[in-house]
């Protein structure tokens, strides 16, 4: 079985201080580890994804993740908050078994308010 | 451009009607999603297909149905057997994205209501 946790429902940083939202998985395989930012009422945007190549992913808009095998951990960072990363962010975990079978599975999100 | 898109953006509807969604993609790309999100419950599948005239139940089906006859579609009904129809539903796609690498795409979510 799979599945993620996101530690946080909520949390706030100040304008220009750093974002760390936390992200931990479970998995029997190897997983593929996906962020993606939702703003309101629009749809999912791929922030990054980890796909076993380099443990450092940097995505877009300044945000980057590391993957960690031992703490099974993907935490989204980013090194100063802007106004405009005020979104909802989900944790994502993909697994291929060995026979074959797909499965996607969500966090619950972490909301990020930005204090000006 | 390629992408998804979900006709309509807000949608209203009266309790015991059925009500079909519209989820449009133009990225050549065999397997579709549709997602249910309502509020502190991140997303939950609802049903899925991977190629066309074949879909498979999420993890949430009950209550709705689907159909797949062209690539481009993958339309979800809402039917008055749903118990708790009003969310926000998003249409998704998988496909090769950026870097080689698979990715999920996403529309722009239809809010349905009903009262």
């Amino acid at each position: 079985a799979q599945s993620v946790t996101q530690l946080d429902s909520h949390v706030s940083v100040s304008e220009g201080t750093p974002v760390l939202l936390r992200c931990n998985y479970s998995s029997s395989y190897s997983p593929s580890l996906f962020w993606y930012v939702q703003h309101p009422n629009k749809g999912l945007q791929l922030l990054l994804k980890y796909t076993s190549a380099a443990t450092l992913v940097k995505g877009i808009n300044g945000f980057e993740a590391e993957f960690k095998k031992s703490e099974t951990s993907f935490h989204l960072t980013k090194p100063s908050a802007h106004m405009s990363d005020a979104a909802e962010y989900f944790c994502v975990v993909r697994v291929i078994s060995n026979f074959g079978n797909e499965k996607l599975t969500f966090g619950t999100g972490t909301r990020l308010t930005i204090i000006p | 451009d390629g992408g998804i898109t979900q006709s309509p953006k807000y949608l209203f509807r009266k309790e015991g009607q059925n009500v079909t969604l519209s989820c449009e993609q133009n990225l050549n790309h065999d397997a579709m999603y549709w997602y249910r999100q309502d509020p502190g419950q991140g997303l939950r599948l609802i049903y899925y297909s991977q190629i066309v005239n074949d879909f498979q139940k999420g993890d949430i089906a009950e209550g709705y149905s689907v159909s797949r006859e062209k690539k481009e579609s993958f339309p979800l009904t809402v039917t008055s057997a749903q118990k708790n129809p009003t969310a926000f539903y998003l249409c998704a796609s998988w496909g090769i994205g950026t870097e080689d690498s698979y990715e999920q795409y996403f529309g722009p979510g239809t809010r349905l209501t009903v009262t």
